[in-house]
């Protein structure tokens, strides 16, 4: 059974920094494209980004709101993906999803870890 | 970047009755890659229908998807009581892939 399981959210200050990781099981890993998706208290989600695999090149992709602050990465050989955080914003806070397609089956999503960025 | 729109922002239903949401897309969703959630309160959001049509695993028939390059539906055929949520459509056929702001379905 396909899983995604991340960890790391918790409450940080504005201006500081946070990795987020997602365990990936169920499926293998190395092949699969990646993705993050973040949704705020009382909003829709938004994609954050993905990260290609690496026989595809590993090339990664943002959003604007984040291009510069975020970046995506992942060690395929311990079937994990990882979001970097940096420069955290109040509207930063969200739910962190981390999510992935595949042809049969479609959207796979985590169960999200919350990101709190507050005084 | 593509814009997703969608229609109505809020629609009230009874039970039994039938449901059409509309995804409407700024520019041509490439090979139709989109995709519709439903979302209850503190629940991650749930994929309903992937590439414009498939039903996700475990989706009741009464879901159903169509449409093709800007124009999207959702069509849930009879309402059940457990129906009732936010659902949000997808497009993930060009970076960045974007959500629509969602279509809440309430009991009338």
């Amino acid at each position: 059974e396909l899983q995604l399981v991340e960890s790391g959210g918790g409450l940080v200050k504005p201006g500081g920094s946070l990795r987020i990781s997602c365990a990936a099981s169920g499926f293998t890993f190395s092949d699969a494209w990646m993705s993050w998706v973040r949704q705020a208290p009382g909003k829709g989600p938004e994609w954050l980004g993905l990260i290609a695999r690496k026989i595809g090149g590993g090339a990664s992709k943002y959003a604007a709101p984040v291009e510069g602050r975020f970046t995506i990465s992942r060690d395929d050989s311990k079937n994990t993906l990882y979001l970097e955080m940096n420069s955290l914003k109040t509207e930063d806070t969200a739910v962190y999803y981390c999510t992935t397609y595949r042809p049969v089956g479609g959207w796979y999503w985590g169960q999200g870890t919350l990101v709190t960025v507050s005084t | 970047e593509i814009v997703l729109t969608q229609s109505p922002g809020t629609l009230s239903l009874s039970p039994g009755e039938r449901a059409t949401l509309s995804c409407r897309a700024s520019q041509s969703v490439t090979n139709n890659y989109l995709a519709w959630f439903q979302q209850k309160p503190d629940q991650a959001p749930r994929l309903l229908i992937y590439g414009a049509s498939s039903r996700a695993t475990g989706i009741p028939d009464r879901f159903s998807g169509s449409g093709s390059g800007t124009d999207f539906t959702l069509t849930i055929s009879r309402l059940e009581p457990e129906d009732f949520a936010v659902f949000y459509c997808q497009q993930y056929g060009s970076s960045p892939y974007t959500f629509g702001q969602g279509t809440k379905l309430e009991i009338k």
